[in-house]
């Protein structure tokens, strides 16, 4: 079956740096996208990969690794505003959105 | 960037009502649009996957004479929920997919439902 792994929930310090990370199981796989969610409010884009590594956007980073079916978004220079669930999807080889149930970051002054 | 905008934003109905949610694609053409449902605290559920001129396609459990989805044109799809009840009540989010776009999904900013 396909499965999206990631914690449920991570706190953190204002201007720290949080990891969070994500297993993947897919049929077929096109690509893992990371989306921010704020309560009440749909899903807004963070970032996409599909080749392995490291993809830098400002103080967001994500990184693959196929081989592990792994994946982490690091944020940094952590703000109060960046308290919010975070989905890690996995798009499979119908091009379907694959969701992981997210992960709400808290973040303490 | 790509806009999606969905109406309306929220909605109270009585149980038994139909209600029709509008899902549009503002500045691109959308050849394919989803249709999520999320429960608090919960993930995003894909309830279906409409193409263009085509009938909808449903996931597994998703009743397609309850949700019913028309996507008539290239900026517009809709789903109506027929006779809600209770159990209804969601936070209902579209996305689309751009002419030629394979992976990225642009999200409308969701409605939620509350069906007394």
């Amino acid at each position: 079956g396909q499965n999206i792994d990631q914690p449920t929930e991570m706190t953190a310090t204002e201007g720290a740096i949080v990891q969070i990370n994500c297993t993947y199981q897919t049929s077929g796989f096109n690509g893992l996208f990371w989306y921010q969610q704020h309560a009440g409010e749909a899903p807004t884009f963070l970032s996409y990969n599909v080749l392995d590594g490291l993809e830098e956007k400002g103080r967001f980073s994500s990184f693959l690794s196929r081989s592990k079916g792994y994946s982490y978004l690091l944020l940094k220079e952590l703000q109060m505003k960046d308290s919010a669930s975070y989905l890690c999807a996995g798009l499979d080889s119908n091009y379907q959105l694959i969701w992981g149930a997210g992960t709400k970051l808290i973040i303490k002054p | 960037g790509a806009v999606v905008s969905q109406h309306p934003s929220w909605v109270i109905c009585k149980s038994g009502t139909s209600v029709k949610i509008e899902c549009r694609s503002l500045d691109f053409q959308a050849t394919t649009m989803f249709w999520y449902r999320q429960f608090p605290k919960q993930s995003l559920m894909l309830m279906a996957t409409s193409n263009e001129g085509s009938k909808a396609t449903y996931e597994q459990g998703v009743e397609k004479d309850k949700f019913l989805i028309n996507h008539a044109s290239l900026t517009l799809s809709t789903l109506t929920v027929t006779s809600a009840h209770p159990e209804d009540s969601s936070f209902y989010i579209c996305s689309a997919k751009a002419a030629g776009e394979v992976n990225e999904q642009f999200f409308g900013p969701g409605t939620r439902l509350t069906v007394l």
